[in-house]
This record gives structure tokens, sequence and C-alpha cells, in this order.
């Protein structure tokens, strides 16, 4: 059965950069073509796309996080990872790594919903 | 930027019917999910492409969506289906990933 867990420090500095990983257990991640994903809730507040990851290394980010943002995989260890440069207090919330319900050709792009979610890591940026 | 609006809570009795929509302009060119969010849970999907329920979700869980609003009905609501109901489909320019605003459905 397909696992998704998130790691990271739970605690962030203003101005650094967050550093998350999705660990994926049950599959390997170069198995088939699926865009790997990373989704937030800040507190109180709704979900938020953060960007995707192909598992050849192909990218889509959320355009207000484009900027700061960087998505990539090892195959090798089974692994998504997220960083997140120059944090503020607005990138406090629970992260979410997800698979949706769908593989995709190389270079295919489709948002397809999620049908497979890790836990969440709680991420707290600091002053 | 694009968004998906929804009502933001919905108060139902057990056994009643919840609705609730989702409302969004690109809507009748993208499929439309539901997600449920219990505190503390990670969301789980309970709609796929409009109207297809996922394998283990129950029957009384139905979708449908025209025009610019989708639609989540749970027939014969529960205590457990108390939770944060979230939409999410695409824009039609960058075909990215949006979460409607959530609601918020009270048994």
């Amino acid at each position: 059965q397909l696992q998704l867990q998130e790691s990271g420090p739970g605690l962030v500095k203003a101005s650094e950069t967050l550093s998350l990983t999705c660990t994926v257990s049950g599959d390997s991640i170069g198995n088939k073509g699926y865009y790997w994903a990373w989704v937030r809730q800040s507190p109180g507040k709704g979900l938020e796309w953060v960007g995707s990851v192909y598992s050849s290394g192909t990218t889509h980010y959320n355009p207000s996080l484009k900027s700061r943002l960087t998505l990539f995989v090892d195959t090798a260890k089974n692994k998504i990872s997220l960083n997140v440069r120059s944090v503020t207090a607005a990138d406090t919330g629970v992260y979410f790594c997800a698979r949706p319900a769908e593989s995709l050709r190389p270079l295919e792009w489709a948002p397809y919903g999620f049908d497979v979610w890790g836990h969440g890591t709680k991420v707290t940026v600091s002053s | 930027s694009y968004e998906l609006t929804q009502t933001p809570s919905v108060s139902v009795s057990p056994g009643q019917t919840a609705r609730i929509t989702c409302s969004g302009d690109a809507l009748p060119k993208q499929y439309v999910y539901w997600y449920q969010k219990k505190p503390g849970q990670a969301p789980v999907l309970v709609m796929y492409k409009d109207d297809e329920r996922p394998s283990g979700i129950p029957e009384r869980f139905s979708g449908s969506s025209s025009g610019t609003i989708a639609t989540l009905t749970i027939s014969g609501v529960q205590a457990e289906d108390e939770a944060d109901y979230y939409c999410q489909s695409a824009d039609n320019t960058d075909n990215y990933y949006v979460f409607g605003t959530g609601t918020k459905v009270t048994v």
C-alpha cells in the first residue's frame, strides 16, 4: 500500500530556507509517471497547492510561490523534496505531500485530484 | 488570480441532505474534485471528476457540475460527515490546481 511521510524541521526562522522531504513507501517513484505534489494549509485557512514535480524532475509551481520555490525528486531514495526560500510568517502551516489519482506521460500535464496523502508536517516560521 | 467560491458554512441535522456548492468561471471546461478535511487529518478525496465516487467512499456522497457551479451532495448526513469540504479544480490559463475557499459542514 502506497504511503507518504513528510518530514522536516518544525521551526524555521524568517528569511531562511524551509526544507521538507516526503518519503514514499509501497511503490517506486520511478515506476510510473506521477506528478508528486505539495499542498499546504495555513492556520485557519484553506488548502493551497504549492507545486508538483514529475518523476523525471519536471516541475510546475504555484505562480504565487514560483520565485521562492524548488521541488526535486530523488528516485534512488524514493523521496520528494521541497525548498522554500526567504520564508515569512505567511509560510507557516501544515505541509502535505500528495499523489494524484492518475499518472501522466512525460511532458503531459493535467491537474488530477489527489487520492493519496501524507499525514502532513507542521511548520512554524518564527521572527 | 482565479478563485473557486464556496458557501462558508452549512448546518444540517442527522439524516438530512447537505448540499455544498463551488462556483468558478472555468468550471464548464474543468473537472471538479472534492475533499473532506477533518482537523489534524489529511484531506480525503470524496468525489472525482465531477461525479465519480472513489472506492471506499459511501454512496451517500454524490457530485454534479453544471455550468459554473459544481455541487457535492451528502444524502442522509451522519455525524461522522462533520468536516470542512474543499472543491478543487483548475484555471483555464495555466491549468494549475486551485482549491475552493472551503465549506464547514456542521451536523
